[in-house]
């Protein structure tokens, strides 16, 4: 079984730029998480959806972090413009959910994150 | 939210050593879970303990939870360098999320 997928692995940036990053999930996960975790921290969570529908964005800085899983599949997350504080790896991960459910309480299954230094 | 503190913050033993973590949590949860993250990569689920178990094992892992001191251990027996890693906990389960600590950075020196 093919694992969670993310790209690009590395991306460096100036301040203010813009950035995406993609995740395509394990297929047939309904649930789909990013995290941000920076330099000697846990993991955080950022955006978590269930199937094409957002569930909780609430530590999403939405002014300048958006994310989106069209057809509840692949999600890409952008951030535009970039801080010095956004330097951080970028993670991703899916766990099987259940239609309906608000929340899944089974094992998540992560990527190898993408990680980002804002110079 | 669920969120697991891990104690130690580090962790330094000499291979075949046995190694201890623990975390604790603030609220009701359903399960538990503990994850283990190599360096650069991402992390990876290791064991999952349900509320209503005490113990469980899986290979030379041992986990264990208190309901009633809403805390939990993870034991590593025989270390193995490869074991080197950072390992976080999380609860989960309801409605909250899965919210992870900074996790305990074990060192197994060869």
């Amino acid at each position: 079984e093919a694992g969670v997928a993310q790209s690009p692995r590395y991306k460096i940036i100036e301040k203010r730029q813009s950035v995406a990053f993609w995740c395509n999930p394990i297929s047939g996960h309904a649930t789909l998480y990013w995290y941000q975790q920076i330099l000697g921290q846990g993991p955080k969570l950022l955006i978590q959806f269930q199937n094409n529908g957002v569930v909780d964005d609430s530590q999403l800085p939405k002014d300048r972090f958006s994310a989106e899983r069209l057809k509840g599949v692949d999600s890409t997350l952008k951030i535009q413009p970039a801080k010095l504080e956004d330097s951080a790896v970028y993670l991703c991960a899916s766990s099987l959910g259940q239609w309906g459910a608000i929340a899944n309480t089974g094992e998540l299954f992560f990527g190898e994150g993408s990680r980002l230094t804002v110079l | 939210s669920q969120q697991g503190e891990e104690d130690p913050q580090a962790l330094s033993i000499q291979e075949g050593e046995n190694a201890t973590m623990n975390c604790s949590y603030k609220t009701s949860i359903n399960n538990l879970q503990w994850y283990r993250q190599n360096s650069g990569r991402g992390l990876v689920h290791l064991i999952l303990i349900r509320s209503n178990e005490r113990e469980k094992h899986s290979g030379r892992l041992r986990v264990t939870l208190d309901t009633s001191k809403k805390s939990s251990s993870l034991l590593i027996t025989a270390s193995r360098a490869a074991d080197t890693a950072s390992y976080f906990c999380a609860g989960g389960g309801g409605s909250e999320k899965l919210v992870f600590g900074k996790g305990t950075k074990l060192t197994v020196n060869p």
